[in-house]
């Protein structure tokens, strides 16, 4: 069993409607939460992060975490075109931690 | 201000030659990781450096090796490649003291014939 499990999709949804990606983890360790966001042949790229449980919004996009439940996502609000991209979950253990693990990448198409 | 840049962007190699890939962090940065990313697959840590030295190691053999030169730009050495080895290799660079957030480079795509 892999240590970050994402829903591997694909995602394909009309502009405007509202994209939800998970996560489940079995290290009950991890504490900091992060989403990245790649284009194609680009890197990574960081949208969101969070420590421990509870929510945190940016603009169009909100970040949830239940350690009980060992389960992240991200919701993608109002999703544009130009969203459409592969999105990491991702986590670690310790802050200033960088040997992150991510899932496998959930790519998302959003329709005009 | 430039952001991580990776060198060379597309290379192909045969099994059993080496190969070196090069990094440079974005400016201010002192902390380089560099990730392995297979096709399909998330990015998987292969290690990281710090003031010249290795500080955290993932699950790769001792067939990839790095360096980190006096102006925190980075080097990957790959030897005797394998048909596995093909991947993007992913530089991410990040502040001093560290804040959780890598900043991450474009890669370079190696094949393995």
């Amino acid at each position: 069993q892999k240590e970050v499990e994402q829903d591997p999709g694909p995602l394909s949804v009309p502009e405007g409607a509202i994209v939800s990606l998970n996560c489940t983890y079995s290290n009950s360790a991890f504490q900091y939460f992060m989403w990245y966001r790649q284009y194609s042949r680009k890197g990574p790229e960081l949208l969101m992060y969070t420590y421990s449980s509870g929510n945190k919004e940016d603009g169009r996009f909100t970040a949830q975490v239940d350690k009980s439940s060992k389960y992240i996502s991200l919701f993608i609000r109002d999703s544009q075109p130009s969203d459409s991209a592969t999105y990491l979950c991702a986590m670690s253990a310790r802050t200033n931690d960088y040997k992150l693990s991510f899932g496998a990448g959930t790519t998302v198409t959003v329709r005009a | 201000d430039a952001g991580v840049t990776q060198s060379p962007t597309h290379l192909i190699k045969t099994r059993g030659q080496q190969v070196t890939l090069r990094c440079s962090p974005k400016s201010g940065h002192d902390t380089v990781s560099w990730y392995q990313q297979a096709l399909g697959q998330g990015p998987q840590f292969i290690f990281q450096y710090y003031e010249e030295e290795e500080r955290q190691r993932g699950n790769f053999p001792d067939r990839f090796s790095g360096h980190q030169f006096p102006n925190y730009s980075s080097e990957l050495n790959v030897n005797a490649l394998l048909l596995g080895d093909s991947a993007l290799y992913l530089c991410a660079s990040s502040l001093p003291g560290g804040s959780g957030e890598l900043f991450f480079g474009e890669g370079s795509r190696l094949t393995v014939l």
